[in-house]
């Protein structure tokens, strides 16, 4: 079966340091795959989504930026975090065609 | 951006009531689907109905679609406490992309 990881669960860290987010997904070869940041009672916005090893699309222009190394690896990064940066973010993978999206349980970022 | 808004923000019901929660987009669809968040935690898929269905049930959940409206309704029957969490609707176009609306928050009163 299908699953994704996606670490840390909770992450606090000072203005003007780096981020790494990372998520595997196990079980499914060539996903799509999706970086989602909500704010706090907020819906979600998609920042980034890749269809293919190095290929990103990016929805927001912003402090953040993704890579795909590997085929089921998906990396969320900022060279310096802003306070603005904190939230919840979830990354997801989709098979092609009317499939639903698979969710990590997420990562709590709190920039102090 | 998001696509869809769901209608109410917020619902408070008591146990074994019914929920309806509506979610409106803007441009055409290839399917439309259903999730649940419990507080702090990931989304789960609930139900996924194509842009040719009109309407499609899942134990005590009943999703309708019209396309000419662009919008969806979700109903959850016989409500339970566990039920209490955040649902949204999310829309794919087919353009890889899965946008999500801002979420309706359900609470169920025992």
């Amino acid at each position: 079966s299908q699953t994704i990881h996606q670490w840390p669960a909770t992450l606090v860290q000072p203005v003007g340091s780096p981020l790494s987010l990372e998520c595997t997904v196990e079980g499914t070869s060539n996903p799509n795959l999706y970086w989602y940041r909500q704010a706090a009672g907020r819906g979600l916005q998609l920042l980034f989504y890749s269809v293919g090893i190095g290929q990103i699309s990016s929805e927001v222009p912003q402090n953040l930026s993704a890579s795909r190394p590997q085929d089921r690896q998906f990396i969320l990064s900022s060279k310096k975090l802003l306070l603005s940066d904190s939230g919840f973010y979830l990354c997801a993978w989709k098979g092609e065609g009317n499939t639903e999206a698979f969710f990590g349980q997420g990562t709590r970022l709190t920039v102090v | 951006s998001q696509q869809g808004e769901e209608d109410p923000q917020a619902l408070s019901i008591q146990e074994g009531e019914n929920a309806t929660m509506n979610c409106s987009y803007k441009t055409s669809i290839n399917n439309l689907q259903w999730y649940r968040q419990n507080s702090g935690r990931g989304l789960v898929h609930l139900i996924l109905i194509r842009s040719n269905e009109r309407e499609k049930h899942s134990g005590r959940l009943r999703v309708t679609l019209d396309t000419s409206k662009k919008s969806s309704s979700l109903l959850i029957t016989a409500s339970r406490a566990a039920d209490t969490a955040s649902y949204f609707c999310a829309t794919d176009a087919g353009d890889y992309k899965l946008s999500f609306g801002a979420g309706t928050t359900v609470t169920v009163r025992a």
